[in-house]
């Protein structure tokens, strides 16, 4: 167990649609990563909130928007769902001091039908 | 930016046989880290190697900084080893901002 949870594990959803992906980082852990996994993209880095501002962003589609709460738990917002949106949503966490490992929530994966 | 490259992309095994993975990356990094997806698709922390050697039980990795290439070695192969490996390196100046490679797909076969 990495430590870091996310919910739900399964989501099935329509063209269209909106849903939030939530995610608990490992106890103490102030950074918060957003990965996924596409078979045709492979694992791609979305974007980071240090401390619950935003730190870095990647290749984040501008339907989807992310936060995180005071209490270090963070949400992924997608949007106007497409098909191609369907994948592995993987939240990751790490440590305030450099050369910190990150570890990996078990996924979300998302279809949209 | 940087590239990470993994080979081979795909590799089939006998049960007990021994395996080396090979990440390469395109410029100098700080941290890399190697992971396994099993076929539920949870990502499993395997090792932290910025350099130097580390062993894990059968597993051991080997990371050349200087040389820009990482090595993952597997001994006595098992079928619960199965599932893809992973290597990934920072970018953007954060530890878990990572770029990771396509990995290399491994069967092994009871």
């Amino acid at each position: 167990d990495s430590g870091v949870t996310q919910t739900p594990k399964h989501l099935i959803t329509a063209t269209g649609q909106r849903v939030t992906l939530r995610c608990s980082p490992r106890s103490g852990d102030l950074s918060v990563y957003w990965y996924q996994q596409s078979l045709d993209q492979g694992l791609q880095f979305l974007i980071q909130y240090y401390n619950g501002e935003e730190r870095a962003k990647g290749n984040i589609l501008e339907r989807f928007s992310a936060q995180q709460f005071p209490d270090l738990h963070s949400e992924l917002n997608l949007s106007s769902l497409e098909l191609g949106d369907s994948a592995l949503y993987f939240c990751a966490s790490s440590g305030q001091s450099s050369g910190t490992e990150a570890f990996f929530g078990q996924g979300t994966r998302l279809t949209v039908v | 930016g940087i590239q990470v490259e993994q080979s081979p992309p795909d590799l089939i095994l006998q049960e007990g046989a021994n395996s080396t993975l090979r990440c390469n990356f395109s410029d100098s990094v700080n941290n890399l880290q190697w992971f396994h997806q099993n076929p539920w698709g949870q990502l499993i922390n395997l090792f932290y190697i910025p350099s130097g050697t580390k062993q894990n039980g059968r597993l051991s990795a080997t990371t050349v900084a200087t040389e820009r290439y990482s090595l993952l070695y597997i001994s006595s192969s098992q079928t619960t080893d199965s599932g893809v490996y992973f290597c990934a390196v920072p970018y953007g100046g954060s530890q878990g901002n990572l770029i990771f490679g396509k990995g290399t797909k491994l069967s092994v076969k009871p």
